[in-house]
């Protein structure tokens, strides 16, 4: 079974603080990635899609980058605000055209 | 454009009836998905389509369960008879191809009594 594991499951973070979490995936048989951010009561909007090895994407202060030799995506959001309490998904394709979601991690700003 | 547009946004009804929710994706945009979010097993795939051609149905949970996509520009996805654990959120979305972004609609929010 090929498994897309988020960390960490759940995050609190100050108004203002920067802060970060992690995507991991299986290294071989890889075509992209996605980060989607899904607020409460809404449904997923996608963010980056990655696919190549050293990518870093950027939309205001969130960020991404991409290591597919080693099996990791982080997120980062600097400067952290009460609108990106969310959850944050990653997926992952696996070569077989389905997209395969990991569990999310929750983030939740504390004013 | 509008988005991806699904109805109905809720659906209650009761155990052995047929349900069908349905889902219109974006113009232009050849490939369609349904999702299924549970509290347990989180966003999972039940099946998706490129050209309106079903790909992989493997996710589909059982018999129970089947989706059509007539053209492209609309979808169904039925379940018949309808259980208690069927109770979740249905979400179609759509992309312009099978490796980019997906669009998601509001979700159908179906509780089976």
């Amino acid at each position: 079974i090929l498994n897309v594991e988020q960390s960490p499951q759940s995050l609190h973070v100050q108004e203002g603080d920067s802060t970060n979490f992690t995507c991991s995936f299986p290294s071989s048989n890889f075509y992209a990635l996605h980060w989607y951010r899904w607020e409460t009561a809404k449904s997923p909007e996608a963010l980056f899609v990655m696919t190549l090895n050293g990518d870093e994407k950027k939309k205001g202060r969130i960020s991404a980058t991409l290591n597919t030799k080693e099996g990791y995506s982080y997120l980062y959001i600097k400067g952290s605000q009460p609108e990106d309490s969310a959850t944050y998904l990653c997926a992952f394709y696996f070569g077989n055209e389905k997209l395969t979601f990991g569990t999310g991690t929750r983030l939740t700003i504390i004013p | 454009d509008a988005g991806v547009i699904q109805s109905p946004r809720h659906e209650v009804t009761e155990m052995g009836q047929e349900v069908t929710l349905r889902c219109k994706p974006i113009s232009g945009h050849n490939s369609l998905f349904w999702y299924r979010q549970t509290m347990m097993r989180g966003l999972e795939l039940l099946i998706y389509f490129n050209n309106n051609v079903p790909i992989d149905d493997s996710g589909m949970p059982e018999d129970r369960f089947s989706a059509k996509m007539p053209n492209a520009s609309f979808s169904t996805l039925k379940i018949q008879p309808s259980e208690p654990r069927d109770s979740a959120v249905y979400f179609c979305a759509s992309s312009s191809s099978s490796y980019n972004e997906q669009f998601f609609g509001p979700g159908t929010r179906l509780t089976v009594l």
